[in-house]
């Protein structure tokens, strides 16, 4: 059962342009987090954001926690054809998430320039 | 640095074959997973270990085991493959400690695995 529900799934922009990436839960999460993987690659951190109503940046990325820590989103800013992507979103029930974490089924985003 | 390296790279293998997956990692990492990526479901948990010696049951256990002999190693064996088994299998590891937050997962470049 996916408690990670993604949106879009696919999102293909001109470069330059801004957009937000969802990603909602029923369920509360200890914390969530953000990767980014590359074809042929294996998933790499972005982002752990802990606390409700946390914002996080990453020079053109800017990352948010919801109040209720259920839901989060990615928003990119003039975007460049370099964030090109899978974007997944992952959230751990419990502390240092050492049961595994529960994976979003990803948001496919293309940079056209 | 290695990280996490993982073999074979991929492989194609008959229906009904015995197949065992390896991950090793460099890092001294105390937990290692075994997640499976497929089109459309993204990725979900096999099992998990949080320390050498002890193991647990992810999303999608069935048809699959695990063994944590040692810090370093961790494979993933299917007793007898099935084509539903096709799929992207990634090794992660990482360092849990006390905190209250998810400690960063390092994924390894994964295997990718046919099952006719």
């Amino acid at each position: 059962t996916q408690l990670l529900e993604q949106s879009p799934q696919f999102l293909s922009i001109q470069e330059g342009e801004n957009l937000t990436v969802y990603c909602n839960s029923s369920s509360v999460f200890s914390s969530l987090q953000w990767y980014r993987q590359e074809p042929g690659e294996g998933p790499v951190l972005l982002v752990t954001v802990v606390t409700g109503g946390e914002v996080k940046k990453l020079k053109r990325l800017t990352f948010q926690f919801g109040d209720a820590r259920k839901d989060s989103s990615l928003h990119i800013t003039a975007a460049q054809p370099g964030d090109t992507g899978l974007y997944l979103c992952a959230g751990a029930k419990r502390g240092g998430g050492a049961d595994g974490l529960t994976f979003g089924k990803g948001t496919h985003l293309i940079i056209q320039p | 640095i290695a990280g996490i390296t993982q073999a074979p790279t991929s492989q194609i293998l008959a229906a009904g074959r015995r197949m065992t997956l390896r991950c090793t990692q460099d890092m001294r990492h105390n937990a290692m997973y075994w997640y499976r990526q497929d089109l459309g479901l993204g990725l979900r948990l096999i099992h998990y270990s949080n320390t050498a010696g002890t193991t647990g049951k992810g999303e999608v256990p069935d048809g699959y085991s695990v063994s944590r002999a040692n810090t370093d190693d961790f494979p993933l064996t299917l007793a007898s493959a099935v084509p539903s088994q096709t799929s992207v299998y990634f090794c992660a590891s990482s360092e849990v400690g006390t905190s209250f937050y998810a400690d960063e997962q390092f994924f390894g470049p994964g295997t990718r695995l046919t099952v006719l």
